[in-house]
């Protein structure tokens, strides 16, 4: 079974900073794809970053990065110069291949971005 | 990108009644579609698989009569909560995608239901 965990409930970082949020993933399938999503309190799930598990290097998207290290089963996500528009909760997610491709989702981490 | 329209996005409605939430691919086919629950500072939770033709996949101690899936086409998914108690309002979100499996899936803007 696949289990997606973040440690971090929530994470404090000064504007124009950098942070990082962790996550850590368990899976016996060879081939899966790892997601970070951003959910602001709306409600509205925002797609930010992609890794594929075999993928060579780690993604980058924008202010958005994606440190995959596949030995420890880590995808930590990496925001840069953080702005007062990126509060909001943050989750991991994993989708498995050779399954019905449902999407696991780790708790969340809420970031707080402080002026 | 591939939009997903989810709706309505917010309902309230009286305990015993039933609420029927619609998802819809708008630029793609979605074989497949998932519905998520989230209570409040929580995670999503898959509830279940909407399969278009066939079955709903329920996840273990989802009550299938309870949450009602129906995917009678390869754009629209709709949940039927039937018969609804105060413990059901939610936040209730859908998900498609394309069938690769290295694309985003895309969600729909989520249903906040109260029961009263």
């Amino acid at each position: 079974a696949q289990k997606i965990t973040q440690t971090q409930p929530g994470m404090f970082v000064q504007e124009k900073e950098a942070v990082t949020l962790d996550c850590t993933y368990d899976t016996s399938d060879p081939s899966y794809g790892l997601f970070w999503y951003k959910q602001p309190s709306s409600g509205e799930m925002i797609f930010l970053i992609y890794q594929g598990s075999y993928d060579q290097q780690n993604a980058t998207e924008g202010r958005y990065s994606l440190n995959f290290q596949k030995a420890r089963k880590s995808a930590n996500l990496v925001i840069s110069a953080s702005q007062l528009g990126d509060s909001a909760m943050y989750f991991c997610a994993m989708r498995e291949g050779g399954r019905n491709n449902d999407m696991r989702f780790g708790a969340g981490t809420r970031l707080t971005v402080k002026p | 990108g591939a939009v997903v329209s989810q709706h309505p996005s917010r309902v309230i409605c009286k305990s015993g009644t039933s609420v029927k939430i619609e998802c819809r691919s708008l630029d793609f086919q979605a074989t497949t579609m998932f519905w998520y629950r989230q209570f409040p500072k929580q995670s999503l939770m898959l509830m279940a698989t909407s399969n278009e033709g066939s079955k709903a996949t329920y996840e273990q101690g989802v009550e299938k009569d309870k949450f009602l899936i129906n995917h009678a086409s390869l754009t629209l998914s709709t949940l039927t909560v039937t018969s609804a108690h105060p413990e059901d309002s939610s936040f209730y979100i859908c998900s498609a995608r394309p069938a690769l499996l290295n694309t985003e899936a895309f969600f729909g803007q989520g249903t906040r239901l109260t029961v009263v």
